[in-house]
């Protein structure tokens, strides 16, 4: 079973809508969660990280569901700028690397049109 | 979060031969790791770069085949030895700062090719 799992889209949507990402993951050990966005040829950055109460960040929403293991990303009013691939992170505290090893999905793509 | 470059940005390299991948960050940071993101997939870690000691290699990946130096809390080099056509990828380097919730940031990549 792969430790993060996504749903490799691609989402296509209009710009102004709400689209929903999921994710889940393996390790029931993990810690730390993040989503991550990536353009085309560009390297990841960070987009927020996830907390267990779920947190807000403009249009963007996070929410973690540790006994489901399942993490989500709400973007809300879409943006043509949203367009890019969406990385769910995730840190697996008991792994060879210590507490630092992020384990990464294969992302979910979104374009937004115009 | 930290600035961080790499050199070179990409590069085409003849079968057989090595090259070397710089990685710079503009403050010191306590954790700097070495990823591969290989055409359509997700990022892979090849190996935690650690001040003063050897680096901690991920399941296979192998210290003669990717050297790693780290000499300060600002710079690692990444060495990627006897290419072959498999190791065409985008090796990006990352750094945590340690300021919270294990976070990392990324540099821009290398572009490899090998022909």
């Amino acid at each position: 079973r792969k430790e993060v799992e996504q749903d490799p889209g691609p989402f296509n949507v209009p710009e102004g809508a709400t689209v929903a990402f999921n994710c889940t993951y393996s390790n029931s050990a993990s810690q730390s969660f993040f989503w991550y966005r990536q353009d085309c040829r560009k390297e990841p950055k960070l987009l927020m990280s996830v907390y267990s109460s779920g947190n807000e960040d403009g249009r963007f929403t996070a929410q973690l569901n540790r006994a489901s293991q399942y993490i989500s990303l709400l973007i809300r009013d879409s943006k043509l700028s949203d367009s890019a691939t969406y990385l769910c992170v995730v840190n697996c505290a008991d792994s060879g690397a210590g507490s630092y090893q992020l384990t990464f999905g294969k992302g979910t793509k979104l374009s937004v049109i115009p | 979060s930290a600035v961080i470059s790499q050199k070179p940005s990409r590069d085409i390299c003849q079968r057989g031969t090595s090259l070397t991948i710089q990685c710079q960050v503009d403050s010191q940071v306590t954790m700097m790791f070495w990823y591969r993101q290989q055409p359509g997939q997700s990022l892979t870690l090849i190996a935690t770069a650690n001040q003063g000691s050897e680096a901690t290699y991920e399941s296979g990946f192998v210290i003669d085949k990717f050297p790693i130096s780290r000499p300060n809390l600002t710079f690692s080099t990444l060495t990627v030895s006897n290419m072959s056509p498999e190791d065409s990828s985008i090796y990006l380097c990352s750094v945590q700062t340690g300021r919270s919730n294990n976070e990392q940031f990324f540099g821009p990549g290398t572009r490899l090719t090998v022909l």
